[in-house]
C-alpha cells in the first residue's frame, strides 16, 4: 500500500534555527512530491519536485528530492515566529487522477 | 477572491442528520478533489472530478457519502445520517491539467464538521 511517512511528528525551534523536515515513501510509480504548509486553514503550496538532486528553493525555504533512496528533505533557515504551521509533505502516483497521498504532517512551532 | 472556496466554514450537526458542503474551485480548473483530514494527520483522498465526471471514490467513501459536479463547476459533498466519526476538516482542491505538464493542487480553507 502506498504511503508517506514524515518526520518529526512535531519540532520547537528558536527563531533564526534552521530547521530540516524529512519526508520518506513508499508509492508505486512515482510521479511528483509536493510541500505544503499549513496554517489554521487551507494548506498553501510550496514546492513540487520531479527529479532527483535538483534544489527548489524559495526564499529562506529549500527542497531536495531523492528518488533513488526514497525522499526528501524541507529546509528552513534563519526560522521565524511565522514559520509555525504545519508542513505537509505528499506524494502523487501516476495513472490515478493527480490525487495526493499525504503524510501525518510535521508541526513546527518557532518560538521567539 | 479568485482561490478555492468553501461553504459552510463549520458545521454543528447532531448524529443521524444529513449535512451538505459546497466547493467552488479557482474557475476553469476541470480537476476538483474532496479530501478529509482528522485532528493531528494529513488530508486523505476521499473522490475527484474531471469536470463533470466522478472518476475516482476511495474506500473511505461510504455509501452515506455521495459527492456531485452537475456542471463541471462548484462541487457538492453530502453526508446522510451522520456519525460521530464523520467529524472532521473536508478540505476541497482543484485543478488545471495542462497539456503535457504537471498540475498542482490548491485547496480552499475546508469545512470543519462536527457531528454531536
Amino acid at each position: 500500500e502506498d504511503k508517506v511517512v514524515q518526520s518529526p511528528l512535531s519540532l520547537v525551534v528558536h527563531e533564526g534555527d534552521t530547521v530540516t523536515l524529512n519526508c520518506s515513501y513508499e508509492v508505486t510509480n512515482f510521479r511528483s512530491l509536493l510541500w505544503y504548509k499549513q496554517e489554521k486553514k487551507a494548506p498553501t503550496f510550496l514546492f513540487m519536485l520531479t527529479s532527483s538532486g535538483i534544489e527548489k528553493k524559495s526564499g529562506r525555504l529549500s527542497s531536495i528530492l531523492d528518488k533513488k533512496e526514497l525522499f526528501s528533505i524541507l529546509n528552513i533557515t534563519a526560522t521565524q515566529t511565522g514559520d509555525s504551521a504545519v508542513y505537509l509533505c505528499a506524494v502523487e502516483p501516476y495513472n490515478q487522477g493527480g490525487k495526493l497521498i499525504f503524510g501525518q504532517g510535521t508541526e513546527l512551532s518557532v518560538k521567539p | 477572491d479568485t482561490g478555492v472556496s468553501q461553504n459552510p466554514r463549520h458545521k454543528i450537526t447532531k448524529r443521524g442528520q444529513n449535512v451538505t458542503f459546497r466547493c467552488d474551485p479557482i474557475s476553469e480548473h476541470n480537476r476538483l478533489y474532496w479530501y478529509r483530514q482528522t485532528l493531528g494527520q494529513g488530508p486523505e483522498f476521499l473522490t475527484y472530478f474531471q469536470n463533470e465526471a466522478q472518476l475516482e471514490k476511495s474506500r473511505l467513501l461510504s455509501d452515506r457519502f455521495s459527492a456531485e459536479r452537475p456542471k463541471g463547476s462548484f462541487s457538492t459533498l453530502e453526508i446522510q445520517r451522520t456519525e460521530q466519526g464523520d467529524s472532521a476538516m473536508y478540505l476541497c482542491a482543484s485543478s488545471l491539467i495542462p497539456t503535457g505538464s504537471q498540475e498542482t493542487q490548491y485547496f480552499g480553507p475546508g469545512t470543519r464538521l462536527l457531528v454531536l
